[in-house]
């Protein structure tokens, strides 16, 4: 099966600017996942959708951050304005295929922010 | 609230070293346990995994982890590490009621050849 595709791979943006990040996860995967990985800790969940409704954005800093999974496939993250401590790599994730309900993800490349 | 928390953020061994990297949970409930492994360069990959059964689990290159439910643990062994074990390991849980998986904060590994 294919992976999970991610683009940009690399991004540099000045403070107040807006970023948007895309995902395309693996084919027929209902379910889609947006972490965030700030250098030095562990990946931490921004947004979980599953087809086009989202099922948790708890973390989600809804003042800046926004994502939207439109006909339940690709998926975008966006940023508006940015902010130096946004400087991640920001990761999408599908569960193995039956795995929705064990927690075992297959990840994308991500895409590093660099917030200036 | 669901946490993990990894014991060690660096660590640096000989080749053929034995390892233990320590995880530990909070959360009442029934949870799936993973390792995951993000060697220099490239994606989040999973090393091992538990979900019930044999408390011992044995992942890919020599990896294996026990799952001690009364400590709320999941540490990571193996036996002699190589150069090429050389990365950052994830501990990460879900609980199995909500399918949201947490992640510790990581270690990084570091073998000298």
């Amino acid at each position: 099966e294919a992976g999970v595709a991610q683009s940009p791979r690399y991004k540099i943006i000045e403070k107040r600017q807006s970023v948007a990040f895309w995902c395309n996860p693996i084919s027929g995967h209902a379910t889609l996942y947006w972490y965030q990985q700030i250098l030095g800790q562990g990946p931490k969940l921004l947004i979980q959708f599953q087809n086009n409704g989202v099922v948790d954005d708890s973390q989600l800093p809804k003042d800046r951050f926004s994502a939207e999974r439109l006909k339940g496939v690709d998926s975008t993250l966006k940023i508006q304005p940015a902010k130096l401590e946004d400087s991640a790599v920001y990761l999408c994730a599908s569960p193995r295929e039956g795995g929705l309900r064990t927690g075992e993800l297959f990840f994308g490349e991500g895409s590093r922010l660099t917030v200036l | 609230a669901q946490s993990v928390s990894q014991h060690n953020h660096h660590v640096i061994l000989s080749e053929a070293a034995s390892l233990e990297l320590g995880c530990n949970y909070s959360y009442g409930g029934t949870v799936n346990l993973f390792w995951y492994v993000q060697y220099p360069g490239q994606h989040l990959q999973l090393l091992l995994k538990y979900f019930s059964g044999d408390p011992l689990v044995k992942g890919i290159k020599g990896f294996e982890a026990e799952f001690i439910k009364s400590k709320f643990s999941f540490n990571l062994r193996k036996p002699s590490v190589q150069w090429s074990d050389t990365a950052e390991y994830f501990c990460a849980v879900m609980n199995t009621g909500g399918f949201k998986t947490i992640f510790g904060a990581g270690t990084r590994l570091f073998v000298k050849a």
